[in-house]
């Protein structure tokens, strides 16, 4: 499978705990975003790397939230301290870059804070 | 910031019949819209997107049309199948400095009745 991978798939952790997640682009593609997806909502912008510098990052995105892009290629999101309220499908997409505009997404990881 | 409005919310139609899903964004710098279509359970698969050099755009059964004095686009789905069901999400991108972040809206649950 050539497209954008995500792991682990499912997450459930308690209030208080640390989470880690990780997307793998695709492998061409220079630009990498993070996306939050809470139930009957559209996906929300959190953060965008361009190789491995991080361009931009929402107001979504509390002190408790990191994200790194290490040597450009894979990136990992982690949530400190979770709260329920971080309950939500965390979707990495990829782009090419240059012009290319199109992103593709990964299948997500559900995190559920209990 | 964009702020990007999508109706209806859900849509029913017989097979066979048209549809349409509308939307509108704020941002009038944002130049790029493109269109998700998620079924239950799986990730936004990219299936038509729109620039903003370009009033229309057709693939097969699917059309997306632009009009940038309104700020409004639509997506137009046509001799529509069972399989088109699932949740159909607009967006749109290309705002000032944050060239590549997507802003989506809600999302239009379509059932295509057999």
């Amino acid at each position: 499978d050539t497209g954008v991978s995500q792991n682990p798939r499912h997450k459930i952790t308690k209030r208080g705990q640390n989470v880690t997640f990780r997307c793998d682009p695709i492998s061409e593609h220079n630009r990498l975003y993070w996306y939050r997806q809470t139930l009957g909502q559209g996906p929300e912008f959190l953060t965008y790397f361009q190789n491995e510098a991080q361009l931009e990052k929402s107001r979504l995105l509390s002190d408790r939230f990191s994200a790194e892009r290490p040597k450009g290629s894979f990136s990992t999101l982690e949530i400190q301290r979770t709260e329920q309220g971080d309950s939500a499908m965390y979707l990495c997409a990829s782009s090419l870059g240059g012009t290319a505009r199109e992103q593709y997404f990964g299948p997500g990881t559900r995190l559920t804070v209990t | 910031g964009e702020n990007v409005e999508q109706h209806p919310s859900t849509l029913s139609v017989q097979e066979g019949d048209s549809a349409v899903i509308k939307c509108t964004y704020s941002d009038s710098a944002s130049n790029y819209f493109p269109w998700y279509k998620q079924e239950l359970g799986k990730r936004p698969q990219l299936i038509i997107d729109i620039r903003s050099n370009v009033g229309e755009k057709k693939d097969q059964r699917i059309a997306v049309t632009l009009n940038k004095t309104a700020k409004h686009f639509s997506l137009h789905i046509t001799e529509t199948q069972p399989e088109d069901s699932a949740v159909y999400f607009c967006a749109a991108g290309g705002s000032g400095g944050s060239n590549y972040k997507l802003t989506f809206g809600k999302g239009t649950l379509l059932t295509v009745n057999p």
